[in-house]
């Protein structure tokens, strides 16, 4: 079971949008609606910012979205700010008979 | 609010057994329909999910781990706990413990601040 495909680093300036790939497979992001993704800092724990592939949980600033088609999900950021400089994460859910949760290789945001 | 801390051994040699335990705060583990895991992060690298514990009692590992790793809980304390046996260098990471949404949305919703775990040769 791999990890999920994501570029190892995106960059664009203070008020841009910028958009964070994630590539799986049939068998994990093209068969469960059940993608989240995940934001840290350095040395901190990853906060969940998107689950059930574009779903924000509350309180969530609205410039975080996301969405998918077939084995690829993608987080966009609408209006980047200096605090959204972060490593990101996707993970998906696999099903039975796998390891259960695939994450990405991760994608540094860094904001110009 | 629910919140989760882990603790546990910072360093340990190869062919040991790890113990972590991840104490839950502010809620009772014996809530109905969620998953606690464990989640481990190699030192400047990915995230990566070792196994739960669903409802107190039915555990899931991962495939690569599932022949070293039991998670168990304690209610009694209102924590759970792993068990990671005969560890080597590879297992050297921080050790995050989390819970998810419940409801069978599989998201990460909950993360303990994480407990870095060195294993020596």
């Amino acid at each position: 079971q791999s990890a999920l495909t994501q570029p190892a680093s995106v960059s664009g300036s203070a008020g841009q949008s910028i958009t964070i790939s994630c590539t799986g497979t049939s068998s994990d992001v093209g068969t469960y609606s059940l993608v989240s993704w995940y934001q840290q800092h350095p040395d901190k724990a990853p906060k969940l910012i998107i689950y059930e592939d574009n779903k924000r949980p509350s309180g969530l600033p609205s410039r975080f979205s996301a969405s998918k088609s077939g084995n690829t999900a993608s987080l966009t950021i609408s209006g980047l700010q200096p605090e959204d400089e972060a490593d990101y994460y996707c993970c998906s859910y696999a099903g039975p008979g796998t390891s259960l949760y695939v994450f990405g290789t991760g994608t540094t945001v860094t904001v110009l | 609010q629910v919140q989760l801390q882990e603790s546990g051994p910072g360093l340990l040699k190869s062919s040991e057994t790890l113990s972590l335990t991840c104490t839950v705060f502010g809620g009772s583990i014996m809530s109905d329909g969620y998953y606690w895991s464990w989640i481990r992060q190699h030192p400047g690298k990915g995230l990566e999910w070792i196994g739960y514990i669903y409802n107190t009692r039915i555990p899931y590992y991962s495939l690569s781990l599932e022949s070293r790793l039991s998670i168990s809980v304690d209610t009694s304390k209102n924590q759970f706990s792993l068990k990671l046996t005969s560890v080597t260098a590879a297992d050297t990471a921080v050790y995050f413990c989390a819970r998810d949404r419940g409801a069978n949305e599989h998201a990460f919703e909950i993360w303990g601040r994480g407990t870095m775990v060195t294993v020596s040769s």
